[in-house]
């Protein structure tokens, strides 16, 4: 069963910081790997998408790597705004049924 | 902006009530996922479709739980009778084939008393 690894739970910074997420999973047979966003009390909004034959993915200040093999994920943000602020989800698509499995996330504030 | 929709946002029930949530998924998307979020156990897939077919609902409580597809613009999700375990905010998300992102909608945050 694939497990999804987030760290740290929560993240306080200052603006203008560069940060990264730690995303960690058990199966390395993904399909691809997913960042989200979640605002409170709001749906998720996806951030950035790597396929498994990928290594990286940017937009904007965000930049994700993937290393598959050992089953880790970064998300990198440069210059933190207190926008950014938000819970970070990890979720990698993987098993024959094609399932979405979600970390617990990343809570970030980023202080003004 | 294409985006999906969810149906009630919040909902209030006592315990042993029906509760029956609904999402429009974006038009041309063909796969559509119910998920389950509480702080305890974050998010759960619960049941997915294909084509309005269901795929895989191995999420979900079988006995009290039910996911339907009645046409491509709309899908239902049933508690009955209902629990206050069962308390938590309800996803639906939709995408276009196996490997895409997911879009999700606003959710549906339930309380059961």
């Amino acid at each position: 069963k694939q497990e999804v690894t987030q760290i740290p739970a929560a993240l306080s910074v200052p603006e203008g910081e560069n940060l990264v997420l730690n995303c960690s999973f058990t199966d390395s047979a993904i399909y691809n790997l997913q960042w989200f966003r979640q605002d409170p009390g709001k749906g998720l909004t996806s951030l950035l998408l790597i396929q498994s034959s990928q290594r990286e993915q940017t937009s904007g200040r965000l930049n994700a790597s993937l290393d598959k093999s050992s089953g880790r994920s970064t998300l990198y943000i440069a210059a933190s705004q207190p926008g950014d602020s938000a819970t970070y989800l990890c979720a990698v698509l993987s098993g024959s049924a094609r399932q979405l499995t979600f970390g617990s996330g990343t809570q970030l504030t980023v202080l003004p | 902006d294409a985006r999906v929709t969810q149906t009630p946002r919040d909902k209030v029930t006592e315990m042993g009530q029906e509760v029956t949530m609904r999402c429009q998924p974006i038009l041309g998307h063909n796969t559509v996922f119910w998920y389950r979020q509480t702080m305890m156990q974050g998010l759960e897939l619960l049941a997915y479709f294909r084509n309005r077919a269901p795929l895989d609902d191995s999420g979900m409580p079988k006995d009290r739980f039910s996911a339907e597809m009645p046409d491509a613009t709309l899908a239902t999700l049933k508690i009955q009778p209902s629990e206050p375990r069962d308390s938590a905010v309800y996803f639906c998300a939709s995408g276009f084939g196996g490997q895409e992102t997911q879009y999700f909608g606003p959710g549906t945050r339930l309380l059961v008393l």
